[in-house]
């Protein structure tokens, strides 16, 4: 069973529009919680960091449940530039981060 | 300021040969990594080091795999000998924290993408 699971997509999506998506993981102890974004054939960047009381950065709103043990995005009024894929990772400890295999967006005019 | 430089960008080698990949970190980061995503997978977690010791190499594959930071600078990753499936694009990454906590972040490199024939 993977770390971080999430659908792979692609999410086709109308510019301005809304899309959410997101990704369980299995470790309870992990510690803490990010959305990295990967550009094709780039390296991943920081998005957001993910708090369990929920956290809103511009057009993106992260969610963590821990209960349930899954974290979700949601970019409102998207953009052609927000095109990537998105990458859910868990820091388990000491920045061993486990990835998971992302979630491709495609925003079409 | 520079971000985080990995050299080479691309490798090409045969299988049995050997490589060796080079991470620069931002300057002052005491903790670097090195991740790894091969084809069609996740981005894996190799090793990560604290200075120039070694905090955890839970993730390193095999002893084919010596990675080493001398001085606490910058950071090798030798492949000796390759193999087929080594293949994939190495990642470094620094980070000033020691603890990446929810207000902390990794700094990755472009990486080295590794191609073994």
């Amino acid at each position: 069973r993977k770390e971080v699971e999430q659908d792979p997509g692609p999410f086709n999506v109308p510019e301005g529009a809304t899309v959410a998506f997101n990704c369980t993981y299995s470790n309870s102890a992990s510690q803490s919680f990010f959305w990295y974004r990967q550009d094709c054939r780039k390296e991943p960047k920081l998005l957001m960091s993910v708090y369990s009381s929920g956290n809103e950065d511009g057009r993106f709103t992260a969610q963590l449940n821990r209960a349930s043990q899954y974290i979700s995005l949601l970019i409102r009024d998207s953009k052609l530039s927000d095109s990537a894929t998105y990458l859910c990772v868990v820091n388990d400890s000491w920045g061993k981060l486990q990835f998971g295999a992302g979630t491709q967006v495609v925003v079409t005019p | 300021e520079a971000g985080v430089t990995q050299f080479p960008s691309h490798s090409v080698i045969e299988k049995g040969q050997t490589v060796t990949l080079r991470c620069d970190p931002i300057s002052g980061h005491d903790n670097l990594y090195w991740y790894r995503r091969v084809m069609g997978k996740e981005i894996k977690f190799l090793l990560h080091f604290v200075k120039e010791s070694k905090q955890d190499e839970s993730g390193m594959p095999n002893n084919r795999f010596l990675a080493e930071r001398t001085g606490g600078t910058y950071s090798t990753l030798k492949v000796q000998p390759a193999e087929l499936e080594d293949s994939g694009v190495y990642f470094c990454a620094s980070s000033h924290l020691a603890e990446p906590s929810a207000a902390g972040e990794l700094f990755f490199g472009e990486g080295s993408r590794l191609t073994v024939l």
